[in-house]
């Protein structure tokens, strides 16, 4: 069974400050990802990295940075948080290989935080 | 741009009814995936179907490449099933997720 996991499970930040989420998967897959969910949306991609060292912007990336140091760890950065910045954070991660199920993506549990 | 609409947004059903709820995509696909939501919950992986028929228990996913739509049927509902259930496609040869933004469903005894 795929493992995500994330660190810290809820955070309250402030306004202005710094704030780095990480991700952590055991499944030596080669993609990973961050995305946003608030409430009563869908999730939508702020970056993703195919290989350790390389990051890409997904679809929101404005305020946040990423970092993959290694193929197992993945941080999400906010340089200066802000309120709009509330929400919840997922990480995901999957298999760059082909096979029967190569797309399929693997969540962690998620991230609450709260910007005040 | 590339989008994933879902219907209904919400749906009130009663015990031991069926539900149906649907998928549609503007793009061909590499994979199409159903996770189910509790208020406050994380993410759990329902299917991983790109194609075809799939079927766990009371629930059933199809997807029709060529239609462009993805469909979850849950057989004789109960008041455990209540909670959003989120489709999120892959677009060919993206690497990358696209998801609706989710159909609510309750379940009433």
């Amino acid at each position: 069974e795929a493992a995500v996991t994330q660190s810290p499970r809820s955070k309250v930040a402030v306004t202005g400050g710094k704030v780095t989420l990480s991700c952590h998967q055991t499944n030596n897959h080669d993609y990973m990802y961050w995305y946003r969910q608030d409430t009563g949306h869908g999730l939508r991609l702020i970056h993703y990295s195919y290989v350790a060292d390389s990051t890409e912007k997904g679809d929101i990336p404005d305020g946040y940075k990423a970092s993959r140091p290694s193929q197992e760890n993945f941080s999400l950065i906010l340089e200066l948080a802000s309120l709009s910045q509330t929400a919840v954070y997922f990480c995901a991660s999957r298999t760059g290989l082909g096979g029967r199920n190569y797309a399929e993506q693997f969540f962690g549990p998620g991230t609450r935080l709260t910007v005040l | 741009g590339q989008q994933v609409q879902q219907s209904p947004t919400s749906l009130v059903l009663q015990e031991g009814e069926n539900a149906e709820l649907q998928c549609n995509f503007s793009t061909s696909l590499n994979s199409m995936q159903w996770f189910y939501q509790r208020p406050g919950g994380s993410l759990i992986s329902v299917f991983y179907n790109p194609s075809g028929t799939k079927q766990s228990g009371r629930l059933t996913s199809t997807t029709v490449i060529k239609e462009r739509r993805s469909s979850l049927h849950i057989s004789s509902s109960q008041i455990t099933d209540s909670g959003t259930y989120l489709c999120a496609m892959e677009p060919y040869n993206q690497g990358k997720l696209i998801f609706g933004q989710g159909t609510k469903l309750s379940i009433k005894p």
